[in-house]
């Protein structure tokens, strides 16, 4: 069974600081596909980055870094000089080897202080 | 210019009631899938389909139907209504094995 778990239900960082927010997962499947989603205050959730199993380097997009340690089973996500409109509720998801299905974490809330 | 649509965007409904919430999609996406959210549950998956004609069941697929009768559209259908189905529904859209879309959600709640 797959299973993605984010232990972090709320932080609070701010404005301009790096945050880093911690998800692990469980799989057996040998390759895999780890996401990360935001969702804003309006309801909307936004694709934001993704890291395959199979690539050993960390995918970076803006100011979004992925920390995936595959020994481990985690995927952190790390955002340097946090803005106010960072402020959101982030998912972490994981699909497998089964066609299609993300399983997602329960969430954490981001609060970004000016 | 928004890739996933759905419709209605707010319902009330009556318990007992049939309910259909729809989706539209112009990502050309082959696969198309069903959540609810809850509060402490993230999002959950209902039904999905991998083309026109097909629906499969996600995790949680009792007291929903789905519908897929083309490559665009993906309908929910709650035959019978009950409160327990109060919520938020996303539908999304994405091809393997890649991202998905999400639409911007039904907030459906059941009286």
């Amino acid at each position: 069974a797959q299973k993605v778990t984010q232990t972090q239900t709320s932080i609070s960082v701010m404005e301009k600081t790096t945050v880093t927010m911690d998800c692990v997962y469980e799989t057996q499947d040998s390759s895999y596909f780890l996401f990360w989603y935001k969702q804003t205050a309006s309801g909307e959730i936004v694709f934001l980055i993704r890291q395959d199993s199979y690539k050993k380097e960390n995918a970076t997009v803006g100011h979004y870094s992925l920390n995936f340690q595959k020994p481990k089973s985690s995927i952190g996500l790390i955002i340097t000089a946090t803005q106010i409109e960072d402020s959101a509720v982030y998912f972490c998801a994981m699909r497998g080897s089964a066609l299609g299905r993300l399983h997602f974490g329960a969430g954490t809330q981001l609060i970004v202080i000016p | 210019e928004a890739a996933v649509t759905q419709s209605p965007r707010n319902k009330v409904a009556v318990t007992g009631g049939k309910v259909t919430l729809s989706c539209n999609q112009t990502n050309n996406h082959n696969n198309m899938y069903w959540y609810r959210q809850d509060t402490g549950h993230g999002l959950r998956l209902i039904h999905y389909s991998y083309g026109a004609g097909s629906t499969e069941k996600g995790d949680i697929p009792d007291g929903y139907k789905a519908s897929r009768p083309s490559q665009e559209n993906f309908s929910l259908i709650l035959e019978l209504a009950t409160p327990s189905q109060t919520s938020v529904y996303f539908c999304a859209s994405g091809d393997n094995p890649y991202e998905q879309y999400f639409g911007p959600g039904t907030r459906l709640t059941v009286l």
